[in-house]
C-alpha cells in the first residue's frame, strides 16, 4: 500500500564509493522528484522528472545522476561520494509538475559518508 | 537566494496554546502556498494549502492566514497538542514550476 517507497532506508559508505538509491511510486503520477535534506532540515530540490523526461535540474554536482526507467521509478546514482553528501534524500511524486499538485514524499534514505 | 523566508526556526508551546509560524516571499508570481508537516524519521506530508484569492483557510485546528499585499502567510495551530510536535515547512509555487520550501520550523508542544 506504500505510495512512494525508497530503498535503502539507511546507507553508510566510505568516501569515494558509488551508490544508488531507488524510488518507486504506485500512485500513477507523472512527475517525480529528488530532494536533499541537510542536517538543519533544509529541503532542497535536486531533480524533477515528468514522464521520464528531466524538467528540473538544480545546481547539483554532476556526480549525481538521476535515472528514470519508467514513469513509476526514479533512481539516484551518486559517484565518488564525499563527506558533504551526507544527508537524508527524499523521493517525491505528484500528479503533474504544474506546481499546484500535492507532492507525496517517500520515507527518506539517510546517507552517511565516512 | 532563499525564495521563501520562514520564522521562527524553533518554537515551544504549551499544550492547549496557539502555535504561529510565519513565512514571507518576494516573487509576486507565486500563487499557491502549501504547508507541509514532517514527523521525525518520515517524509513531509501536505497539511493545508491556500491560493491567494482568499485571505484565510481553516481545516480543523489548522488555519492559514494570507496577506497578499504584505506578501506574507502564516500557519496557526489552535489548541496545540503534543502530537503536533513536528517540523513544519511553508512553500510557494506558481504554475508550471517547482515548490520553493521555507527553512522549516521545529515545533515542540509540551504536555
Amino acid at each position: 500500500d506504500t505510495a512512494v517507497s525508497q530503498t535503502p532506508k539507511y546507507l553508510v559508505t566510505q568516501m569515494g564509493n558509488d551508490k544508488s538509491i531507488k524510488c518507486e511510486q504506485n500512485l500513477g503520477h507523472d512527475t517525480m522528484y529528488w530532494y536533499k535534506q541537510d542536517s538543519k532540515k533544509f529541503l532542497k530540490i535536486m531533480f524533477s522528472y515528468n514522464n521520464k523526461e528531466l524538467i528540473i535540474n538544480e545546481t547539483v554536482p554532476n556526480r549525481f545522476s538521476p535515472k528514470s526507467p519508467d514513469k513509476a521509478h526514479l533512481n539516484l546514482h551518486i559517484n565518488s561520494l564525499e563527506l558533504g553528501d551526507s544527508a537524508v534524500y527524499f523521493c517525491a511524486s505528484s500528479q503533474e509538475g504544474t506546481g499546484y499538485n500535492e507532492q507525496f514524499f517517500g520515507p527518506g534514505t539517510r546517507l552517511t559518508v565516512l | 537566494q532563499q525564495q521563501v523566508k520562514q520564522s521562527p526556526q524553533s518554537l515551544i508551546v504549551q499544550k492547549g496554546g496557539i502555535s504561529i509560524i510565519n513565512c514571507a516571499y518576494e516573487n509576486t508570481a507565486f500563487d499557491y502556498f502549501p504547508w507541509y508537516q514532517q514527523f521525525p524519521g518520515k517524509g513531509p506530508a501536505l497539511l493545508i494549502a491556500i491560493r491567494p484569492d482568499v485571505s484565510e483557510k481553516k481545516e480543523g485546528r489548522f488555519t492559514i492566514s494570507f496577506n497578499k499585499s504584505a506578501k506574507q502567510f502564516s500557519l496557526h495551530i489552535m489548541d496545540s497538542q503534543p502530537g503536533d510536535s513536528a517540523t513544519y515547512f511553508c512553500a510557494a509555487s506558481w504554475t508550471g514550476n517547482q515548490f520553493y520550501f521555507g527553512t522549516g520550523t521545529s515545533l515542540t508542544v509540551i504536555p
